[in-house]
């Protein structure tokens, strides 16, 4: 089945401590997001990529960074600088960062601090 | 001010009610919008997608759109207690990035 997976599903984090969330596409699109989701807010972009190797920063990229170096994978490190990193974070994928693109998400990893 | 409001909710209906949820959005700019449906902890699913003004049918779901009001609106019909979920409205203009409301939480009872 085609579709978009996220791993681990829960994932905590110590003080101090880089934490890796891992998001997977089969899909064949060109495009990957990273958004935060907050109780009672929309999603908040943190980072997108159009094309591997090559990605650029959204709307609340502090504290966060991402790589692309394979077109089917878009994992994102949050890193010691992100103070406040409780949030369900979701991983999305489009045919190209287009006009008419549609989003299609991932299941969502839920981070908690310790 | 956010760029596209939206209320919270929870919005609880019951079984068989016709159901109306809506978001208003202050940038003229925006051409695309989009419904998406969030089951709780799960990722967001698209729902309907609409260009520029008018209204568009899927079976028990119509999207509206007004441009002159800055307004957008969801309608199901013959709602279901597995129609349960929060409801995400999302816009965009053409080289620009989705922007998202804040959802609004649906419970149908049986």
């Amino acid at each position: 089945d085609g579709g978009i997976t996220q791993s681990p599903k829960y994932l905590f984090r110590k003080e101090g401590q880089n934490v890796t969330l891992s998001c997977e596409q089969n899909l064949n699109h060109d495009a990957m997001y990273w958004y935060r989701q907050d109780p009672g807010q929309g999603l908040r972009l943190i980072y997108y990529s159009q094309i591997v190797n090559d990605f650029q920063k959204g709307d609340i990229a502090e504290g966060y960074s991402v790589s692309r170096e394979k077109k089917e994978s878009f994992p994102l490190t949050v890193t010691s600088a992100q103070k406040n990193p409780t949030a369900f974070y979701l991983c999305a994928s489009s045919m190209k960062a287009s006009t008419n693109e549609k989003l299609f998400f991932g299941s969502g990893t839920q981070l908690s601090v310790l | 001010q956010k760029e596209v409001e939206q209320d919270p909710g929870p919005l609880s209906v019951p079984e068989g009610a016709i159901v109306s949820l809506n978001c208003t959005y202050s940038n003229s700019a925006f051409q695309y919008f989009m419904w998406y449906r969030q089951y709780s902890r799960k990722g967001p699913e698209l729902l309907m997608y609409t260009y520029s003004s008018g209204n568009k049918e899927d079976g028990r779901f119509t999207a509206q759109v007004d441009k002159s009001s800055k307004y957008i609106s969801l309608f199901i019909r013959d709602s279901q207690p597995s129609d349960s979920a929060t409801y995400l409205c999302a816009m965009k203009y053409a080289g620009n990035m989705l922007t998202f409301g804040g959802g609004t939480r649906l419970m149908v009872k049986p």
